[in-house]
């Protein structure tokens, strides 16, 4: 069974267009990181929530906690091409190690 | 302030002969993990490391892997005897350590066993 269940698993969208995608668990996870990977390059951090209903905006990325802890969410405003990559979620349960969800493959079309 | 390093970026093996993948972490890091992914797919954690010790290796395969991360010098991921379904990319981060560490990820080494 996946610990973190990533939704949708892939998504086209048109270039200025909104988004939403989705980590989801049945587990609490002390923090939650998100990360973007293009082809070919490993994952690069783009935030770490911690307190259950925190949100961080980086630009026109709207990140959200869920409240218990157990889900998070990434809003993108006006997607650009240089949004494309694989969306991973990743969350720690206290115990140093990070579980990684299914990711979202988003590419945006210009 | 160098990242992650990983080597070699691509590593291509005959079935049978052995893996050796090195992660060198970032400056004052003392924490290594180890995750691989197959092509359009996820990660999949391996092992964690500490120096000197594993600290998990629920995700390593029972026979053929094995790791380390020495007191002086770069984690080792080890796959002795490869096979054709060990090709994949395998990423290596490292992070300080504590609850609700960060971990920052090299750009992986790529095996392809042939």
């Amino acid at each position: 069974t996946q610990l973190l269940e990533q939704s949708p698993q892939f998504l086209s969208i048109q270039e200025g267009e909104n988004l939403t995608v989705y980590c989801n668990s049945s587990s609490v996870f002390s923090s939650l990181q998100w990360y973007r990977q293009e082809p070919g390059e490993g994952p690069v951090l783009l935030v770490t929530v911690v307190t259950g209903g925190e949100v961080k905006k980086l630009k026109r990325l709207t990140f959200q906690f869920g409240d218990a802890r157990k889900d998070s969410s990434l809003h993108i405003t006006a997607a650009q091409p240089g949004d494309t990559g694989l969306y991973l979620c990743a969350g720690e349960r206290g115990n140093e190690k990070l579980t990684f969800g299914t990711g979202t493959r988003l590419t945006i079309i210009p | 302030n160098a990242g992650v390093m990983q080597n070699p970026r691509h590593l291509v093996r005959r079935r049978g002969q052995e893996a050796r993948l090195r992660c060198s972490p970032m400056k004052g890091h003392s924490h290594v993990y180890w995750y691989r992914q197959l092509p359009e797919e996820g990660l999949k954690f391996m092992v964690y490391l500490q120096k000197e010790n594993i600290i998990d290796e629920s995700g390593m395969p029972k026979e053929r892997f094995s790791a380390e991360f020495p007191k002086e010098g770069p984690s080792i991921l080890r796959i002795q005897q490869v096979v054709r379904g060990d090709s994949a990319a395998y990423f290596c981060a490292s992070s300080q350590g504590g609850q609700n560490t960060e971990a920052f990820f090299g750009q992986g080494t790529r095996l392809t066993v042939v």
